[in-house]
């Protein structure tokens, strides 16, 4: 069965600072993706970025990194600099192939940030 | 990008009411859709996954004659809370994709009270 474990569930940062949000997943597939999802206090979740299994390089973007290590079976994500505005719940997810060949994502429970002036 | 339209959003009606919330996709065609059911600080939990054209595929735990999904169509997809009770009182989100391990386009959900 799959599953995603987010063990931070709130990080407090002074603005400015980095911050790194751990995410830890299994499955049994070789072939499956993984996505970051940010849910703002208003609610609506915004992607982020898409990882395939068989890509493991580091992707940045802006101020956003990722780190996926197969080996450890983590996909770890960085804000550098952090603002006000990135305050907000962060998912990660895991999307592997179901039954009847239709895609099956799983959350994990979420890592509330708080990035404070 | 991918717009995915969530209606209504706030919803306060008495218990025994049976809601609709439909959700579609504005810009792409869905092949999928997913509902999700939020409690409050905590994650999302999937209800149901919805193909187009065919019956949906309900999460272990969740009532399929509680909780009617539709998707008549490759834009639209609706799921109705019938008979509604306090218990049910939640935020559902629902989201799209397009393709397979493509990703979810999300609405901006509903927020469902019960009284």
């Amino acid at each position: 069965a799959q599953k995603v474990t987010q063990v931070q569930t709130e990080i407090s940062v002074v603005e400015k600072e980095d911050v790194t949000l751990d995410c830890v997943y299994e499955t049994r597939d070789t072939t499956y993706y993984l996505f970051w999802y940010k849910q703002p206090p208003s609610g609506e979740l915004v992607f982020l970025i898409r990882r395939n299994s068989f890509d493991e390089q580091n992707e940045i973007s802006g101020r956003y990194s990722w780190n996926f290590q197969k080996s450890t079976s983590s996909f770890n994500f960085t804000i550098t600099a952090s603002q006000v505005v990135d305050s907000a719940v962060y998912f990660c997810a895991l999307s592997e192939e179901g039954s009847g060949g239709y895609q099956k994502v799983t959350f994990g429970t979420g890592t509330k940030l708080q990035v404070i002036p | 990008g991918a717009v995915v339209s969530q209606h209504p959003s706030w919803v306060i009606c008495k218990s025994g009411t049976s809601v609709k919330i439909e959700c579609r996709s504005l810009d792409f065609q869905a092949t999928t859709m997913f509902w999700y059911r939020q409690f409050p600080k905590q994650s999302l939990m999937l209800m149901a996954t919805s193909n187009e054209g065919s019956k949906a595929t309900y999460e272990q735990g969740v009532e399929k004659d509680k909780f009617l999904i539709n998707h008549a169509s490759l834009t639209l997809s609706t799921l109705t809370v019938t008979s509604a009770h306090p218990e049910d009182s939640s935020f559902y989100i629902c989201s799209a994709s397009y393709r397979i391990y493509q990703p979810q386009h999300f609405g901006d959900g509903t927020r469902l009270s019960i009284l």
